[in-house]
Formats: C-alpha cells, structure tokens, sequence
C-alpha cells in the first residue's frame, strides 16, 4: 500500500498553465482506469475534480483536464486562477487495496 | 443534495477507543460503497477502510488492521468506525466518503491520541 509519487509543490502566475503528476506501479496507476484527482483547501471536505483519468464531475471547470500514460497520471489547470492555489491529491484502484492516495501538491498561484 | 456528517472525534489516551459515525444523506445510503480516509496534521490523505453496500466485503489499511473495525447501518443511513488500542499516530481528521472512486467527502472529525 505504497502511496502514490507527487511533487511536494508546484507554482505558476494567474493565466498560466501548470501539471502535476501522479506516479505509480503497474499494479494501481498504470493497471486500471481508475485515477482521480482531488482538491483540498484546508479546513474543507475535499472536492473531486477529475475520476477515471480524464473526466470531470459536473460543475468543475473545464479548465481542469486529466491524462494518463503508462504508470504515470497527470492534472493539467489551464488559465490559473488565484481560487486554484490548495492541495492537490491523486488517488487510483490498486490491485491489493480499493484506493491508495498520492502524497500531495500544493499549489501556489504567484 | 449529498451530505456526510462525521461525528465521535475528540481527545482520547493512547490504548483507548472511539467509535466514529458518519450520518448521509440526499442519496440511497444502502446503494453506495463507503470508505474511511484520515488525514494527520501537516500529512497527506490515508485511507483507511471500505465497505461495500451490503456491508460484506471489508478492507483495512496495514496501518490500522485489528484494531478497527468498519460498519454500517443501512436502515439508518449510517456509517461507523469502532477505533481500538488507539495510538498517537492515529492522530487525524477522519473523513467519511462516498463510493469506491470517492466522490464526495464529509467535512471530517478530529480526533487526537494523547495522554
């Protein structure tokens, strides 16, 4: 049940583009379809932004875009915003656990 | 509209116990498989424990395997957590979440391990 591979932190300035990446094994990220990404501002419940790699619940901005090759996900957030600046968690299905997290990013807007 | 409330948290000794509840609502409890997730200070997210919806199948975390014990109360629309042999790394927000790829989350209850 090793936890999932993010930078610690990532920044970038209002209107531009940053990714984060999710790294895995065969056996979670890079075995199923079943990525998620979650957005976390402390003191509040977490907020699902993207589920199965790529697609976005309804109600979160198209701004927000997910994509996944080999062992490794990604979350790309286009035009940034300073409402963007939080934490960022990956999750996926792994074959001996239902869920394991990535360690988190956090995000700074400049 | 869905709505997890987590109750239960609070200060308790190490080897002591606590018994966390999350009460849903706005969907068909009995239809949705749940998950504990925790999260310690300045730490990321853990999970914890699933249940499916009939409550049959269970899995725990390494990290807390014999000493907690998930449950579920389907005609009440409610979701437990029964924490044994607490220690201070259990320390933690416990969230209360929705469904195998979580969807939605509660808001969480504090819980701290110490003497």
């Amino acid at each position: 049940q090793s936890a999932l591979t993010q930078p610690a932190s990532v920044s970038g300035s209002p209107g531009q583009s940053i990714t984060i990446s999710c790294t895995g094994t065969s056996s979670d990220v890079g075995g199923y379809n079943y990525v998620s990404w979650y957005q976390h501002h402390p003191g509040k419940a977490p907020k699902l932004m993207i589920y199965e790699v790529s697609n976005r619940p309804s109600g979160v901005s198209n701004r927000f875009s997910g994509s996944k090759s080999g062992n490794t996900a990604s979350l790309t957030i286009s035009g940034l915003q300073a409402e963007d600046e939080a934490d960022y968690y990956c999750s996926s299905y792994t074959s001996s656990s239902p869920v394991v997290f990535g360690g988190g990013t956090k995000l700074t807007v400049l | 509209e869905v709505q997890l409330v987590e109750s239960g948290g609070g200060l308790v000794q190490p080897g002591g116990s606590l018994r966390l509840s999350c009460a849903a609502s706005g969907f068909t409890f009995s239809n949705y498989e749940m998950n504990w997730v925790r999260q310690a200070p300045g730490k990321g997210l853990e999970w914890v424990s699933y249940i499916s919806s009939s409550g049959s199948t269970i899995y725990y975390a390494d990290s807390v395997k014999g000493r907690f014990t998930i449950s579920r109360d389907n005609a009440k629309n409610s979701l437990y957590l029964q924490m044994n042999s607490l220690r201070a790394e259990d320390t933690a927000v416990y969230y209360c979440a929705r469904d195998l790829g979580i969807d939605y989350w509660g808001q969480g209850t504090l819980v701290t391990v110490s003497s």
